[in-house]
């Protein structure tokens, strides 16, 4: 089945240490997308990549990184200096990032807890 | 800069009662895209409806009716005859670029 895969599903972060989150997308597209979503708000950007080997901050990139090394993954590392990195994170992904009426579609995320 | 507004937090109806989403928007862009998203309880956001803004016609697919209105800047969402299903929280979101922005989501919780 064509789609995109986050794991794990549930993670917990202890105090100073980076972990990572998964995203694999099977669909061919070009464009991929980081997004945290925390109660009673909408998604916010972290980071975005429309190639390989490139990639963009969005509005809240503080405290994350990412990298694109192959074009099906997109991982996001949530630093120590992420210090509220409680949220839901959902990854994304489009055909063309590039053209403005592209569909973005989702995995079904990953929460992450401070211990 | 651009902004949804999703002013409803939570909306509360009764299965089969018609419900009706609203969504305004801010952008200086001419040309422009809206998007409609559900997100239900399992997390993952399922795409709805994505509109042009050169395109003012308003929408229907099954029960869900999209209207568009340039002149309000709005593009709001109605369901008709709502089922426990539809419960989800409900996002508008606005692209500028290649990216997308968000409204805050409306809960919509419909009981049996």
């Amino acid at each position: 089945d064509g789609g995109i895969t986050q794991s794990p599903k549930y993670l917990f972060r202890k105090e100073g240490q980076n972990v990572t989150l998964s995203c694999e997308q099977n669909l061919n597209h070009d464009a991929m997308y980081w997004y945290r979503q925390d109660p009673g708000q909408g998604l916010r950007l972290i980071y975005y990549s429309q190639i390989v080997n490139d990639f963009q901050k969005g509005d809240i990139a503080e405290g994350y990184s990412v990298s694109r090394e192959k074009k099906e993954s997109f991982p996001l590392t949530v630093t120590s200096a992420q210090k509220n990195p409680t949220a839901f994170y959902l990854c994304a992904s489009s055909i063309q990032g590039a053209v403005a009426k592209n569909i973005q579609y989702f995995g079904a995320g990953t929460r992450l807890s401070v211990l | 800069a651009q902004k949804v507004t999703q002013a409803q937090t939570e909306i509360s109806v009764v299965e089969k009662e018609d419900v009706t989403l609203d969504c305004v928007y801010e952008t200086r862009d001419t040309t422009y895209y809206l998007f409609w998203y559900k997100q239900p309880p399992s997390g993952e956001l399922v795409f709805l409806i994505r509109r042009n803004s050169f395109d003012e016609q308003n929408e229907i697919s099954g029960r869900y009716s999209w209207n568009f209105q340039k002149s309000t800047s709005s593009f709001n969402f109605t369901i008709t005859a709502s089922q426990v299903v539809d419960s989800a929280v409900y996002f508008c979101a606005l692209e500028y670029g290649n990216k997308l922005v968000f409204g805050a989501g409306t809960i919509l919780r419909v009981k049996s």
